[in-house]
């Protein structure tokens, strides 16, 4: 499968923690987005990378989130310090021009 | 600012019936249109996309949609709903940022069920 994947697929943490994602891109996709979506709303820009430089940071994106590209191949996610709100469902996506294409996320739930 | 609205959280369909999706959109500059769809836990699919050219475009699963640029509208339409079609459909826009896109910005979604 050639596809966008993310692991773990669900994680479940006390608030507190540090959780970390994984985000594998199409490979010869160079550019990378992370975004974030909560129930019954749409998917939320966190930001994105094109090679290894982080272009572009939403405000979502606060101090506890830090995400990296380090060899413009895959990406991490981390969270710091989770807290309840950050429970969500995390979608990385990828592209090379054009349409963005989605992996199948990884689902955060805070307790 | 740039934003997406989709009037309609929910619409139920009788399996056969037609379909009409709506998609509002508020964008600075010339916008790029998609729709995605979403199953329960899963990733966002691609439907079908608008970058230029023809505003009714063809995608996959027998969906279209037309972009009306004087409504700031993408709305989508299949002629004859499946009970596979179940699921929640997303709109999104984003803008050309040298020869790819940027972030995309996304409507809160339509979930549409289907009645056998």
């Amino acid at each position: 499968d050639t596809g966008v994947s993310q692991d773990p697929r669900h994680k479940i943490t006390k608030r507190g923690q540090n959780v970390t994602f994984r985000c594998d891109p199409i490979s010869e996709h160079n550019r990378l987005y992370w975004y974030r979506q909560t129930l019954g709303q749409g998917p939320e820009f966190l930001t994105y990378f094109q090679n290894e430089a982080q272009l572009e940071k939403s405000r979502l994106l606060s101090d506890r989130f830090s995400a990296e590209r380090p060899k413009g191949s895959f990406s991490t996610l981390e969270i710091q310090r989770t807290e309840q709100g950050d429970s969500a469902m995390y979608l990385c996506a990828s592209s090379l021009r054009g349409e963005q294409f989605f992996g199948p996320g990884t689902r955060l739930t805070v307790l | 600012a740039q934003s997406v609205t989709q009037p309609d959280i929910h619409i139920t369909v009788s399996e056969g019936a037609s379909l009409e999706l709506r998609c509002n959109y508020s964008y600075g500059a010339t916008p790029y249109l998609f729709w995605y769809v979403q199953s329960p836990g899963q990733g966002l699919q691609l439907l079908l996309k608008y970058f230029s050219g023809d505003t009714l475009v063809q995608g996959i699963k027998g969906f279209e949609a037309e972009f009306k640029r004087s409504q700031s509208s993408f709305n989508l339409r299949k002629p004859s709903v499946h009970w596979s079609d179940a699921a929640e459909y997303f709109c999104a826009v984003g803008a050309d940022r040298g020869s790819t896109l940027g972030r995309l910005y996304f409507g809160r979604g339509t979930q549409l069920t289907v009645w056998p």
